[in-house]
């Protein structure tokens, strides 16, 4: 079945910067790659998600890049915001009656003042 | 305005006793999932619905069983609640199976004493 391994597992960056967060998959059949944002306490939010047909996405300060030769794909945050601070996860799944999306093991995303 | 709408947002249970959490969704979505989620990671899928058809995820317990009497409402129940069993429970729904957004509800943190 499909495995997702997700990297890093902590993360802390300066207010300001870059962060990115990688993912790599084992099933070469996913097509479909969403990336889940969780707060504290809250419910995990689509912020963004990739289809196999496309090899980057962006959308204001969030970008994701895939490469399916690699199986990997990528989460980059630019211009960090203290509200950016959350759990991060990358998921993986494909389309078919009897699939589901397998989340990777998370991301914690700390924003430094 | 509420999509998926999960009741209560707190259950206390004692050890042994059965427990209902209860989902509701407004979008019309054919798929319902459960998931159970402890601190720090990424969701487990329980068991999801697509449409009537059950689908049970391998490795659940059979403490944990599921009912769809109709497309809006989904039911998680534990037969026996364990300590073990503690955790945030979250329901989701999707249009369909695999490729498709997941919309969480915003999940019934069980305690059990």
């Amino acid at each position: 079945g499909e495995n997702v391994e997700q990297h890093p597992s902590t993360l802390s960056v300066q207010e300001g910067d870059s962060a990115v967060i990688k993912c790599t998959y084992s099933d070469s059949a996913s097509n479909y790659f969403p990336w889940y944002k969780q707060e504290l306490g809250k419910r995990p939010q689509l912020i963004i998600d990739i289809r196999s047909n496309v090899g980057e996405k962006k959308d204001q300060r969030i970008a994701v890049t895939l490469n399916k030769t690699a199986k990997h794909f990528s989460l980059h945050i630019t211009e960090t915001q203290p509200e950016d601070s959350a759990v991060y996860f990358c998921a993986a799944s494909k389309h078919s009656s009897a699939s589901k999306i397998i989340f990777g093991s998370g991301t914690r995303l700390s924003i430094r003042p | 305005d509420a999509m998926v709408i999960q009741n209560p947002r707190y259950q206390v249970t004692q050890f042994g006793k059965p427990v209902t959490l209860s989902c509701s969704q407004t979008l019309n979505h054919n798929v319902m999932y459960w998931y159970q989620q402890k601190s720090s990671q990424a969701p487990k899928l329980l068991f999801h619905y697509y449409d009537k058809d059950f689908n049970n995820e391998a490795d659940t317990p059979d403490n944990f069983q599921s009912r769809r009497p109709n497309t809006s409402f989904c039911f998680l129940d534990i037969r026996s609640p364990g300590l073990g069993d503690a955790a945030m429970y979250l329901c989701a729904t999707s249009r369909g199976p695999g490729g498709s957004e997941q919309y969480f509800g915003p999940g019934t943190r069980l305690t059990v004493t």
